[in-house]
């Protein structure tokens, strides 16, 4: 079953200019991870924010977590045309089997 | 760097063959994972492992099974594929139950005639 959420599902900026996607969950959670995906690849881990944590920052990368509101926001600074790829969110609960359910994801374009 | 490979990158098959995706890793992780992915419908669990010989069932295992009889391989079996198995099949590995990052594969692209 799907819990994340992104909005929204498409993005198109110009180089250089910053992205923000969001992420909203319904159930507690226990962390929240962003991945991202290029076109026919697997996923790569980008950042994993746990729920007793407000933000996180990872070279270009800034993630936000509001667990009052269920919501996560991923922003990329100063974006280059590499970056295009579809960012998904998953939520995790510690101890749960079923590890991390995923949205559908944020197709990002950075235009040259 | 943990590395997850999958034998395949495209696979064609015909309607009732039975099919093998077979995943390796190599970073000694107990739990492993199949995944399919749809447009539209996001990442779907079909099973995971959390040690050698135990599966559990994800989200929708119906039309597979698994096996993992070593630590490092996790196989995905389509005992008779069918068209609508035509998808993006991704395996992933992780340390942790729940609060460790996936290390994914790079998929595998099945089309089933």
């Amino acid at each position: 079953s799907q819990q994340g959420e992104e909005d929204p599902q498409a993005l198109s900026i110009q180089e250089g200019e910053n992205a923000t996607m969001n992420c909203s969950y319904k159930t507690s959670i226990n962390n929240l991870q962003w991945y991202r995906q290029n076109s026919g690849r697997g996923l790569v881990h980008l950042i994993l924010i746990r729920s007793n944590e407000r933000e996180k920052h990872s070279g270009r990368l800034r993630v936000t977590l509001d667990t009052s509101k269920k919501s996560s926001s991923l922003l990329i600074t100063a974006s280059r045309a590499a970056d295009t790829a579809s960012y998904f969110c998953a939520t995790g609960v510690y101890g749960s089997a079923r590890q991390l359910t995923f949205g559908s994801g944020t197709q990002l374009t950075v235009l040259p | 760097d943990v590395k997850v490979t999958q034998s395949s990158r495209y696979l064609v098959k015909r309607t009732g063959e039975k099919v093998f995706l077979e995943c390796v890793q190599d970073m000694d992780h107990e739990n492993m994972f199949w995944y399919r992915q749809d447009p539209g419908l996001g990442l779907r669990l079909i099973y995971f492992s959390y040690d050698v010989k135990m599966k559990e069932k994800g989200d929708i295992p119906e039309g597979y099974s698994v096996s993992r009889e070593k630590k490092e391989r996790f196989s995905l079996i389509l005992e008779s594929a069918s068209t609508n198995q035509t998808s993006m099949y991704l395996c992933a590995s992780s340390r942790r139950v729940g609060d460790s990052p996936l290390h994914f594969g790079n998929g595998t692209r099945l089309t089933v005639t």
